[in-house]
C-alpha cells in the first residue's frame, strides 16, 4: 500500500530565509506526486505536480520540488519565504489503478517568524 | 468561475440526527471525492466514485453513505452522526487518470454533540 511521510509537524522558519520541506513516500511503481497548500481557514489547492520527466518541478508562488527516486523523496523548497507563506503543507501520492485517489502525509505546519 | 462548491460550511447538530453534506462541481469531471481532516491525521479519504453510479470505500468508510446520481453531485451523508465524526470535510474532484489534479471544495466543518 502507497503511504507519505512527512517527519516535520512543525517548521519555524525567518521571513527571508530558504525553505525546505521534506517528504517521504512508499509506492511501487512510478508514483504521482504531489504538494498542496491549506491557509488558515481555507481549502487545499495545488502548489505543482510530479509525474514523469524533469526531476525538478516549478510551482506555483515561487515553490519547487524535486524528485529523488533513489530517496523516495519529493521535498518542496521556496529560496525565500513571505509571511504569507505561513499554511499548513500537505504531501501527497497517487498512481494508476482503480481507486485513482491521493494518500495524504500528515501535513507540515509552517510558521513565520518576522 | 471552475469550481467545487459544498454546503453548509459549518454545521452543528447532536448525536443520531441524520444530515447531508452536499457536494457540486461544474467542471465535467469523471471522479469525486470525500475526505476527512483531523489533527495530526491528515486528510484521509472517506468515499470515492469514478463516474456516475460508481462509488467505492476510502479508507474510513465507516457511519457515510454516499450517491453519484448526476455528474456534478455528490452529496455525503451521514445518516446516524456521532461524536467521532467530528471533523473538517472535504470534496474534491477530478478528471479521470492518476496525474490529474484534484480540486478542492472550501470545506464544511461538523461539530456532533
Amino acid at each position: 500500500a502507497q503511504s507519505v511521510t512527512q517527519p516535520d509537524i512543525h517548521i519555524t522558519v525567518s521571513e527571508g530565509a530558504s525553505l525546505e520541506l521534506r517528504c517521504n513516500y512508499s509506492y511501487g511503481a512510478t508514483p504521482y506526486l504531489f504538494w498542496y497548500v491549506q491557509s488558515p481557514g481555507q481549502g487545499l489547492q495545488l502548489l505543482l505536480k510530479y509525474f514523469s520527466g524533469d526531476t525538478l518541478v516549478q510551482g506555483i508562488k515561487g515553490f519547487e520540488a524535486e524528485f529523488k527516486r533513489s530517496q523516495s523523496s519529493f521535498n518542496l523548497r521556496k529560496p525565500s519565504v513571505h509571511w504569507s507563506d505561513a499554511a499548513e503543507y500537505f504531501c501527497a501520492v497517487g498512481g494508476g489503478g482503480g481507486a485513482d485517489g491521493l494518500t495524504f502525509g500528515k501535513g507540515t505546519h509552517l510558521i513565520i517568524q518576522p | 468561475e471552475a469550481q467545487v462548491t459544498q454546503n453548509p460550511r459549518y454545521l452543528i447538530t447532536v448525536t443520531g440526527k441524520k444530515l447531508t453534506v452536499t457536494c457540486s462541481q461544474n467542471m465535467n469531471h469523471e471522479y469525486m471525492s470525500w475526505y476527512r481532516q483531523d489533527p495530526g491525521l491528515g486528510l484521509r479519504q472517506i468515499y470515492y466514485s469514478m463516474n456516475v453510479e460508481v462509488t467505492d470505500k476510502g479508507d474510513v468508510p465507516e457511519g457515510y453513505k454516499v450517491s453519484r446520481k448526476e455528474k456534478r453531485n455528490f452529496p455525503l451523508i451521514l445518516e446516524s452522526p456521532s461524536p467521532n465524526q467530528t471533523s473538517l470535510y472535504f470534496c474534491a474532484s477530478k478528471l479521470a487518470g492518476g496525474r490529474e489534479t484534484q480540486y478542492f471544495g472550501p470545506g464544511t466543518r461538523l461539530l456532533v454533540l
